[in-house]
């Protein structure tokens, strides 16, 4: 039962260009959405979160897009930067009440390859 | 550097051996979480501790797999028995209280069963 997809295992975008990642979900339950880089033989960073009540964030060169009733997020690079290849994860929480509910369910990822 | 911290980065183990892991939160989160991560996938969910309390256990986490944080601040996890199957990356997570849904991740532990 995978509930975030990511369907484009990797992407080539020219330096200076948008990046644009994708991510699908199914579970209406989730109530935060969250995106990771991760440089290999390391841990997923922090990049951007988004709440299920918003539809956009905004963190420099970084914005996620929600649409809700698509259950669809997309997050923008711009300008893309050779530092900015890796692999990108999307994740999300279900928001459940009380102490449970704080796991975060991951998508497979997608490799983005920033050419100079 | 205050981030999360584990230890040892790599471990290499004979099938049947047992070995354990530790996690280092960031000082200031009382939520930590493991996750176990294999080539090609995203992170998956194993457990998580809120302050000393486990609260919550996936079904991946077989009865051969322990987790502690005794004291509220650091934790292990350990595998008995290992199988040529957990052979993975475990990446221990920490949040704080009021964004708990804002995880930041260590650099993980990778193990290899032989």
């Amino acid at each position: 039962d995978q509930q975030v997809k990511q369907n484009s295992p990797s992407l080539s975008v020219q330096e200076g260009r948008i990046s644009i990642l994708n991510c699908d979900y199914t579970n209406s339950m989730f109530d935060y959405f969250l995106w990771y880089k991760k440089y290999p033989a390391e841990g997923p960073t922090f990049l951007i979160s988004i709440s299920s009540i918003k539809d956009k964030n905004e963190d420099g060169r970084f914005t996620v897009f929600l649409n809700k009733s698509a259950k669809h997020l997309s997050l923008h690079i711009v300008p893309s930067q050779p530092g900015d290849s890796a692999v990108y994860f999307c994740a999300a929480r279900r928001g459940i009440g009380g102490a449970a509910g704080n796991k975060l369910t991951f998508g497979g990822g997608t490799r983005v390859l920033v050419k100079p | 550097d205050t981030g999360v911290s584990q230890n040892p980065r790599h471990k290499i183990t004979k099938r049947g051996q047992n070995v354990t892991f530790r996690c280092d939160p960031i000082s200031e989160h009382n939520r930590l979480y493991w996750y176990r991560q294999t080539l090609g996938q995203g992170p998956e969910f194993l457990t998580y501790f809120q302050n000393e309390a486990q609260l919550e256990k996936s079904r991946l986490l077989s009865d051969r797999f322990s987790a502690e944080r005794p004291k509220g601040s650091f934790s292990t996890l350990e595998i008995q028995r290992t199988e040529q199957g957990d052979s993975a990356m475990y990446l221990c997570a920490s949040s704080s209280t009021r964004r708990a849904y804002e995880q930041y991740f260590g650099p993980g532990t990778r193990l290899t069963v032989t």
